[in-house]
């Protein structure tokens, strides 16, 4: 079946514009989760959903980072006035869960870069 | 707090045997996963451990302590395309929505 897919792959984007990325989870899964993946870093973590609803967002960066998911499916991750620091490439996962170990399937990413 | 640490880097030659270490400090302990990464690529599942001992799953096999606060992936009879960076990630007990930490992941390369 299909995996998780986001889009766009690439993005550049001038400092202080916004920014949507869009997560497709793979159908049936009811959890989704946003990471990060700056250049040489590890993966960090920045917000999960179960459903519709997001209880950890304790990895988001600043107040100019939100994220929705509706209909529980789709999810957008919105950067506003963006900065440097932000270019990274963003991934997204989905498990059939969120409270059991059910193995994360990532997407391919969003590279965003901030010129 | 919450801690993940494994090598930036290891070299080893196509056929061998190579043991990437993951240690980690949690405030509860609810799972470790290893994942492969290829450059450019997402993320891929290979292995998870929750108790103590040896999980084998073909060429790469997993190991947990729990008392030691250790992992270790196993690769056996490398091959080229095992060249990729290998991510440790521990799961807290104090967040049950499955967040994972992820180390700074180790960056393997398989020469001939």
């Amino acid at each position: 079946g299909a995996g998780v897919s986001q889009s766009p792959s690439n993005k550049v984007t001038e400092k202080g514009k916004d920014v949507e990325l869009r997560c497709d989870p793979i159908s049936g899964h009811t959890a989704l989760y946003w990471y990060r993946q700056s250049l040489g870093q590890g993966l960090e973590f920045l917000i999960y959903f179960q459903g519709n609803s997001a209880p950890d967002k304790s990895g988001l960066p600043s107040d100019r980072f939100s994220a929705e998911r509706t209909g529980g499916s789709v999810s957008t991750l919105t950067i506003q006035r963006t900065q440097q620091e932000d270019s990274a490439v963003y991934l997204c996962a989905s498990s059939l869960e969120a409270d059991f170990s059910y193995e994360q399937y990532f997407g391919p990413g969003t590279r965003l870069t901030v010129t | 707090g919450q801690n993940i640490d494994q090598p930036t880097e290891m070299t080893a030659t196509e056929g061998a045997i190579v043991q990437i270490n993951c240690t980690y400090q949690t405030s509860g302990f609810n799972g470790l996963f290893w994942y492969q990464q290829h450059a450019g690529e997402a993320p891929t599942f290979l292995s998870y451990n929750v108790l103590d001992g040896l999980e084998e799953k073909g060429r790469f096999s997993s190991f947990l302590s729990r008392s030691k606060g250790y992992s270790y992936l196993l690769l056996k009879e490398l091959q080229m395309k095992d060249s990729a960076s290998y991510l440790c990630a521990g799961r807290d007990f104090y967040n049950q929505g499955g967040k994972l930490i992820f180390g700074q992941g180790t960056e393997l390369s398989v020469k001939p």
